[in-house]
């Protein structure tokens, strides 16, 4: 019955590579979200997706590009991976557009090791 | 500069004890504050969400204040448990400009037995 559901858990590749993380959600949500986690434990949004469409995007390397091919799922294709790409992943969804006051529901997350 | 500062870093408090978490911010305009539980090795979780007009809120034994004056936000915990032990991350979003989100870096509690 999971929520939010994110894949792979560990990542852990070669600099320079190219991967993907996949993520779906099963909460009718319109709304989906990737954060970063780095070592020091901050949350960083990179994207927000609502029905599909973009609809924020921080300053992030045009190496990271997501894509929702449907509301329910936003997936994150990372090119030429860096070593300060190794991080925590989450992917997220709430019922409304944009961050509002409306709760985030988030997944278990992904971690990223870039070695 | 719009920031979220959270302290204790961390705090170790015997079962059963209550305990208060800060959390101090300079993001404007305000738009809500929120508490999130974070379980080591998942996502966080919402504990509760706080917008201008409200001063406390609670979840269980969780209870948030929020001083929008002095911007200052606790989170008490009453009759800590073991499941209590995680992170716990403060989050304020802005009122305007994209509703930019900051997230606070967490206070990480540990309750022993």
């Amino acid at each position: 019955d999971t929520a939010v559901s994110q894949t792979p858990k560990y990542l852990v590749t070669q600099m320079g590579n190219d991967k993907s993380i996949k993520c779906e959600q099963n909460l009718g949500h319109d709304t989906m979200y990737w954060y970063k986690q780095d070592s020091k434990k901050f949350l960083k949004i990179m994207f927000s997706y609502n029905n599909k469409e973009l609809i924020i995007n921080e300053t992030v390397p045009n190496r990271f590009s997501p894509k929702s091919p449907d509301k329910a799922h936003l997936n994150l294709h990372i090119n030429s991976l860096e070593l300060g790409d190794s991080a925590v992943y989450f992917c997220a969804s709430s019922r409304l557009a944009g961050e509002l006051t409306d709760t985030q529901y988030f997944g278990p997350g992904t971690r990223l090791t870039v070695l | 500069k719009n920031q979220v500062e959270q302290s204790p870093q961390s705090l170790i408090i015997l079962e059963g004890k209550n305990c208060t978490l800060q959390c101090n911010y300079t993001v404007s305009p305000f738009s809500n504050l929120r508490w999130y539980k974070q379980d080591t090795g998942r996502g966080p979780v919402s504990l509760t969400i706080m917008t201008f007009s409200e001063n406390t809120k609670s979840n269980g034994r969780y209870t948030a204040t929020l001083d929008a004056d002095t911007k200052q936000s606790s989170l008490h915990i009453t009759a800590s448990q073991l499941s209590d032990s995680a992170s716990y991350i403060c989050v304020v979003q802005k009122g305007t400009g994209g509703f930019k989100t900051i997230f606070g870096a967490g206070t990480r509690l540990f309750v022993k037995a």
